[in-house]
């Protein structure tokens, strides 16, 4: 499978426990976006990251989520704490260079919080 | 500034039917208009985009229409088949270092018999 990979694919945890979803990227890709997307709305951009370095962190929230992707294995996006609000569908997408616009988006987590 | 408007929100089209959806932008630094299908549970699929340098693209029953002045884009569905129901997408970014997309709020396409 050479597409963008996403796990574990639904997620549920309850308040105050921590989260964590995987993306790795397409083969001869080395750059992930995450968005989160919401019941009924479009994606939001949360962070924009290439192996060891975030290259764009605008997009998330300034408490409670960190994201990172290391030299070797895939990309995490960590949320601890997790809130009702949190429950939501969140996608990594990967490009094939810096600042490429050209994005494949996996398939999602989508996490719900009890 | 950031914000990519999107309409509308739902479209019912007979099969062999165009479908149009609209979109409109207010960064005038977006260089790069992407649309994406999505499936229920599945994530967004590029399904064609366009840069502004050309008014028009078209891909298969996919086609792109571009109004710099105007800044708005939309797509065209040209005889659209029930295998087209889905959310389409619009989208806008600035290419460069972060190229990270603005999407719209996306329009829930069904296409019947």
């Amino acid at each position: 499978n050479a597409g963008v990979m996403q796990n574990p694919r639904h997620l549920v945890r309850r308040r105050g426990q921590e989260a964590r979803l995987r993306c790795s990227p397409m083969k001869g890709h080395s750059h992930v976006y995450w968005y989160r997307q919401l019941p009924e709305e479009g994606l939001k951009f949360m962070v924009y990251l290439q192996k060891e370095n975030i290259i764009d962190e605008s997009g998330m929230p300034k408490e409670r989520f960190s994201a990172e992707f290391p030299k070797e294995g895939p990309s995490i996006l960590r949320i601890q704490q997790v809130v009702r609000g949190d429950s939501a569908a969140y996608f990594c997408a990967s490009s094939r260079r810096l600042g490429g616009s050209e994005q494949f988006f996996g398939p999602g987590t989508r996490l719900t919080v009890l | 500034q950031q914000q990519v408007k999107q309409s509308p929100q739902s479209l019912i089209v007979q099969k062999g039917g165009i479908s149009i959806i609209n979109c409109a932008y207010e960064n005038t630094a977006f260089d790069y208009f992407p649309w994406y299908q999505q499936f229920p549970g599945k994530g967004p699929a590029l399904l064609i985009a366009i840069r502004p340098d050309v008014s028009e693209k078209k891909e298969g029953r996919f086609t792109i229409s571009f109004n710099k002045s105007a800044k708005q884009f939309s797509l065209h569905i040209m005889d659209s088949q029930p295998g087209d129901s889905a959310t389409y997408f619009c989208a806008a970014t600035q290419e460069g270092t972060a190229s990270k997309l603005t999407f719209g709020t996306g329009t829930r396409l069904q296409v019947t018999l």
